[in-house]
């Protein structure tokens, strides 16, 4: 049984571009769950999805970012215009149920130029 | 402080030696969960303890949860060189969105 799987694992993007990250979780698991982390930070929540809904998105910034989580396939964290700023490691989880333990994948880490 | 908040920062001991690390949050919980991550990897899942739970073990893990104090400490015994990462506590606060919210972590060196 694969674990949450992240892709790609290291993103280059110069400044105005897009980024997309994307996530398949866990076999079974349809809650998925969005982070990231600054250097030398802890984990900040982004986003929290389940099939083809998005439930929470409190921490996500209100323009340029979005997340999906279609009824196919993976969910796509999308950066429009990247910026220095989105430099980071973003981190999906999912888990088999709201109660349930997080688990994480190997994260992507964005570079913007 | 914030809400899953690791002390110490930094913690250096030698091989053989137990670790404790403490974590403090401010709102009601419905669990705190422990991760490790290793320098530029991602998280691993250590242990979940519910709120109606007061400790748990896990091989050299042992986790505590203090409710009346919103605290919880892990402590990880005969510590190894493999043992040395970052550790975060994160806690689940039965929002809507059942996010985790984690603390900076606790910066675990052990020395061989």
């Amino acid at each position: 049984n694969a674990g949450v799987m992240q892709n790609p694992r290291h993103l280059v993007r110069r400044r105005g571009q897009e980024a997309r990250l994307r996530c398949s979780p866990m076999k079974g698991h349809s809650h998925v769950y969005w982070y990231r982390q600054l250097p030398e930070e802890g984990l900040k929540f982004m986003v929290y999805l389940q099939k083809e809904n998005i439930i929470d998105e409190s921490g996500m910034p209100k323009e340029r970012f979005s997340a999906e989580f279609p009824k196919e396939g993976p969910s796509i964290l999308r950066i429009q215009q990247v910026v220095r700023g989105d430099s980071a490691a973003y981190f999906c989880a999912s888990s088999l149920n709201r109660e349930n333990e997080q688990f994480f994948g190997p994260g992507t880490r964005l570079t913007v130029l | 402080s914030q809400q899953g908040e690791e002390d110490p920062q930094a913690l250096s001991i030698q091989e053989g030696e137990n670790a404790t690390m403490n974590c403090s949050y401010k709102t009601s919980i419905n669990n705190l969960q422990w991760y490790r991550q290793n320098s530029g990897r991602g998280l691993v899942h250590l242990i979940l303890i519910r709120s109606n739970e007061r400790e748990k073990h896990s091989g050299r893990l042992r986790v505590t949860l203090d409710t009346s104090k919103k605290s919880s400490s892990l402590l990880i015994t005969a510590s190894r060189a493999a043992d040395t990462a970052s550790y975060f506590c994160a806690t689940d606060n039965n929002n809507a969105g059942n996010m985790l919210t984690f603390g900076g972590g606790t910066r675990l060196m052990v020395k061989p």
